[in-house]
């Protein structure tokens, strides 16, 4: 069991470009969230995502954010125009019922 | 919305010594309380879920209390070592559901040789 992957470790982007974060659940959990931790800051709730389905987004910013976790494949979190403010690590969990496994994040940076 | 308080927000402690610190969370609606380790650079991995008002759970030297009628959890150390300094982070679940939880912003542990 490889656990939650995440990809990439790190990202950089131009203001203005895209972002695309992966993340792929443990085998037999059904449930992903992702979580950011920006400088300074604990990890701060995003949107939890069940296949197909968002169930809770209230932690979404409200424009160019959005995530989904398709019937085959990995959840995406996209950050469209991203701005310097963006950069932050984000991290993704999984689990099955309680409790959270979490990927090893992805770093984003924006220059 | 859930608050989920941690005190103190850091701590260091000589090699040897024994801490605990605290998590404080609502008390109405409780489902769980978790405790995570969050070593840097690395992800939080989950030490603790706790759900029973005098659940008492315990890993090494590692030991959670649980007090759901007052809202508060402890997490205790006993003789700290170099290798335990980490963020521990507590979290509970919002009383919307019980999968989606808030966490707070973890006590930083340092453990001085």
């Amino acid at each position: 069991n490889a656990g939650v992957m995440q990809n990439p470790r790190h990202l950089v982007r131009r203001r203005g470009q895209e972002a695309r974060l992966r993340c792929s659940p443990m085998k037999g959990h059904s449930h992903v969230y992702w979580y950011r931790q920006l400088p300074e800051e604990g990890l701060k709730f995003m949107v939890y995502l069940q296949k197909e389905n968002i169930i809770d987004e209230s932690g979404m910013p409200k424009e160019r954010f959005s995530a989904e976790f398709p019937k085959e494949g990995p959840s995406i979190l996209r950050i469209q125009q991203v701005v310097r403010g963006d950069s932050a690590a984000y991290f993704c969990a999984s689990s099955a019922d309680y409790g959270y496994t979490f990927g090893s994040g992805t770093r984003l940076t924006v220059v | 919305i859930l608050n989920v308080e941690q005190s103190p927000q850091s701590l260091h402690v000589q090699e040897g010594d024994s801490t605990n610190f605290t998590c404080s969370f609502p008390s109405s609606n409780f489902y769980a309380l978790h405790w995570y380790r969050w070593e840097t650079a690395k992800s939080p991995e989950a030490l603790f879920v706790m759900t029973l008002n005098g659940d008492e759970k315990k890993k090494g030297r590692i030991s959670a209390t649980l007090n759901t009628k007052e809202g508060y959890s402890y997490l205790y150390i006993k003789g700290s070592q170099p290798e335990d300094s980490a963020t521990y982070l507590c979290a509970s679940p919002n009383s919307g559901g019980y999968q989606k939880v808030t966490f707070g912003i973890g006590t930083k542990l340092q453990v001085i040789p």
